[in-house]
């Protein structure tokens, strides 16, 4: 079953500001990942935050955790037109070290 | 240096039809993957090989069949098309199961069956 569902859905802003997407899941995990996908092209991985990590930051990129909630965000900070993709997050559950993808948010950044 | 390559990218076949998709990894990675996702975006897992063996074979039909000549290698054999397989699939390789690393993605093979 679909394990992490991103929410919004679509997101669109101007180029400069932050952007959030949400992520939240139903089981226990293993870890978290955040890819990008753009168009036509395949995922690129972003980071990976481990369930007994909080915070992760990867240049204008930080991802949070929290496990008692079973949410995770990132945060994009003074957004690009180039960041204009759609991200997912991938769950790794229990034992399976499968990861499992929500449909993602289309973000668009305007110039 | 292309990582994971996938060939054709786009294939349009009439149902009915066999076709393959061809991926190879140059990373040394041991876990190779074949993901589908369609038109909502939703990527389901399909199958998992880990060193030429299969180790994870999700509900899909058996139409689709995975061969790993070796770890570098994994293709996609479909027989007996239909409309439904329309889809971008994507193969993807990791380190290994239990290591937690990101996974590196090929750039889709886009099928469609008309």
């Amino acid at each position: 079953s679909q394990q992490g569902e991103e929410d919004p859905q679509a997101l669109s802003i101007q180029e400069g500001e932050n952007a959030t997407m949400n992520c939240s899941y139903k089981t226990s995990i293993n870890n978290l990942q955040w890819y990008r996908q753009n168009s036509g092209r395949g995922l690129v991985h972003l980071i990976l935050i481990r369930s007994n990590e909080r915070e992760k930051h990867s240049g204008r990129l930080r991802v949070t955790l929290d496990t008692s909630k079973k949410s995770s965000s990132l945060l994009i900070t003074a957004s690009r037109a180039a960041d204009t993709a759609s991200y997912f997050c991938a769950t790794e559950a229990g034992g399976s070290y499968i990861p499992t993808f929500g449909r993602g948010t289309s973000l668009i950044v305007h110039p | 240096d292309t990582a994971v390559s996938q060939t054709p990218k786009y294939l349009v076949t009439q149902m009915g039809n066999d076709k393959s998709i061809k991926c190879e990894q140059n990373l040394g990675h041991d876990t190779m993957y074949w993901y589908k996702q369609d038109s909502k975006k939703f990527l389901k897992i399909m199958f998992s090989y880990n060193n030429k063996e299969l180790i994870i074979n999700e509900t899909v039909p058996n139409r689709f069949s995975p061969k790993s000549p070796d770890k570098a290698h994994l293709n996609l054999h479909i027989n007996s098309l239909e409309l439904g397989d329309s889809a971008v699939y994507f193969c993807a390789s990791s380190q290994g199961l239990d290591r937690g690393y990101g996974y590196t993605f090929g750039s889709g093979t886009r099928l469609t069956v008309v």
